[in-house]
């Protein structure tokens, strides 16, 4: 089965920085998407690029994808304190199926 | 979309008791996934449960020690049987919706003492 890695583990920044986390994963995939997770809490989708999509934008997030490397980067501009959570990748093989989900990055925002 | 609503939200249990997790979601769906989540780590996947037939478990999980129910295509239960220390950790269920964004419940912290 495939299993995401991402990095960092953890990253610390201050407001107002920009945040990169990456994941790296093993098989052919057909979704590559990222979560949010506050405080141990359920997990909130943040965005989904597919695999024929090189990059995609939502407000302040940018995800990039590059299925030759089997790797995404998430990039959070102009951190905000609330955005302190873990973030993970989570990938399919197909549409509908199982995800497997990266390791995590937890991000600290500092004011 | 979907809202589930999973509760307890939080549990301190006793070891060698078990707790039943529930899940109620708002629409119908045909899977919901149920994860464990261990401290500081990432999500796995226990089951697959489907109205009507029984749970798929991955590997290194069995149904004697976590029995899901899942009478109809809004509901599913999941049980922590004959819990140990190590069974301590956030548990987690999950329905996929359109293409494969999941919704997850609030998730359950369960710690054995």
């Amino acid at each position: 089965s495939q299993q995401g890695e991402e990095d960092p583990q953890a990253l610390s920044i201050q407001e107002g920085e920009n945040a990169t986390m990456n994941c790296s994963y093993k098989t052919s995939i057909n979704n590559l998407q990222w979560y949010r997770q506050n405080s141990g809490r359920g997990l909130v989708h943040l965005i989904l690029i597919r695999s024929n999509e090189r990059e995609k934008h939502s407000g302040r997030l940018r995800v990039t994808l590059d299925t030759s490397k089997k790797s995404s980067s998430l990039l959070i501009t102009a951190s905000r304190a609330a955005d302190t959570a873990s973030y993970f990748c989570a990938t399919d093989a197909t549409s509908g199926s199982r995800l497997t989900f990266g390791e995590g990055t937890q991000l600290t925002v500092n004011p | 979309s979907a809202v589930i609503s999973q509760k307890p939200s939080r549990d301190i249990c006793q070891r060698g008791t078990s707790l039943t997790i529930q899940c109620q979601v708002d629409s119908q769906v045909t899977m919901m996934f149920w994860y464990r989540q261990q401290p500081g780590q990432s999500l796995t996947l226990i089951a697959t449960a489907n109205q009507g037939s029984e749970a798929t478990y991955e590997s290194g999980f069995v149904i004697d020690k976590f029995p899901i129910s899942r009478p109809n295509l809004t509901f599913s239960t999941l049980t922590v049987s004959n819990m140990s220390p190590e069974d301590s950790s956030i548990y987690l269920c999950s329905v996929v919706g359109d293409p494969t964004e999941a919704f997850f419940g609030q998730g359950t912290r369960l710690t054995v003492v």
